[in-house]
């Protein structure tokens, strides 16, 4: 499964539209891009899901450039209950089953 | 719909015990994976059941080991555990191969 970098940490407040960008240059030709939120004490939480151009969702928008070495997950007017960390995986839906590959994830600070 | 179980939330072992920890996952799905959750490593996967059959497998030793049932409840054991052992195990459900995986809240295992 392709490997995934993204930032760390990111801060924000409320209101303001938060841009994760994750890089995964490995990215296979039947790999999709999936992107989970996680709360503390909590299990992860499906956000998104794309294979190339744009995706949205009531949520969040996913942006795929053509070469799809990267994508932005975009969350428009963020609030404090979007502190979290977010996850970005890339992997083949198909072949990869139940086995995803989390990384280390962006932790989303939102501030008042 | 009801989301996925697990039981028990919280438990607390000591070193050289085992333990089994429950997954009930939403009506209607046949694939079950176990992920452990700790802050030095993240999110890893354990393994992962369909119908019974463990599909794909994780990097972990022998003392952990997993199974489902006809009803896809699934159940992972820890045998001989370690302090190292102290995590937050996750189990999460899905319809099958290149589905969404639902998470379950977790269970907090605490070796001392």
């Amino acid at each position: 499964l392709a490997k995934t970098t993204q930032p760390i940490s990111m801060d924000s407040y409320e209101g303001q539209e938060v841009n994760i960008t994750c890089s995964h240059n490995n990215i296979a030709t039947n790999d999709y891009i999936t992107w989970y939120q996680q709360f503390p004490s909590q299990g992860p939480r499906f956000i998104i899901q794309g294979y190339k151009t744009k995706v949205t969702n009531e949520v969040a928008s996913l942006f795929i450039p053509a070469d799809r070495k990267s994508s932005t997950l975009s969350l428009p007017r963020v609030s404090l209950s979007d502190t979290a960390v977010y996850y970005c995986l890339v992997g083949d839906r198909g072949n990869q089953g139940g086995k995803l590959i989390f990384g280390q994830g962006t932790e989303l600070s939102v501030k008042p | 719909k009801a989301g996925v179980t697990q039981t028990p939330r919280y438990l607390i072992k000591t070193r050289g015990q085992q333990v089994t920890l429950s997954c009930s996952p939403i009506s209607g799905h046949r694939s079950v994976s176990w992920y452990q959750q700790t802050p030095g490593q993240g999110l890893q996967f354990l393994f992962e059941y369909f119908s019974e059959t463990q599909r794909n497998k994780g990097n972990f030793p022998g003392r952990f080991s997993g199974r489902q049932f006809s009803n896809s409840r699934s159940e992972m054991n820890v045998s001989t555990l370690e302090l190292g052992d102290s995590a937050l195990y996750l189990c999460a459900s899905s319809l099958g191969s290149g589905y969404e995986q639902f998470f379950g809240p977790g269970t907090r295992l605490t070796v001392l």
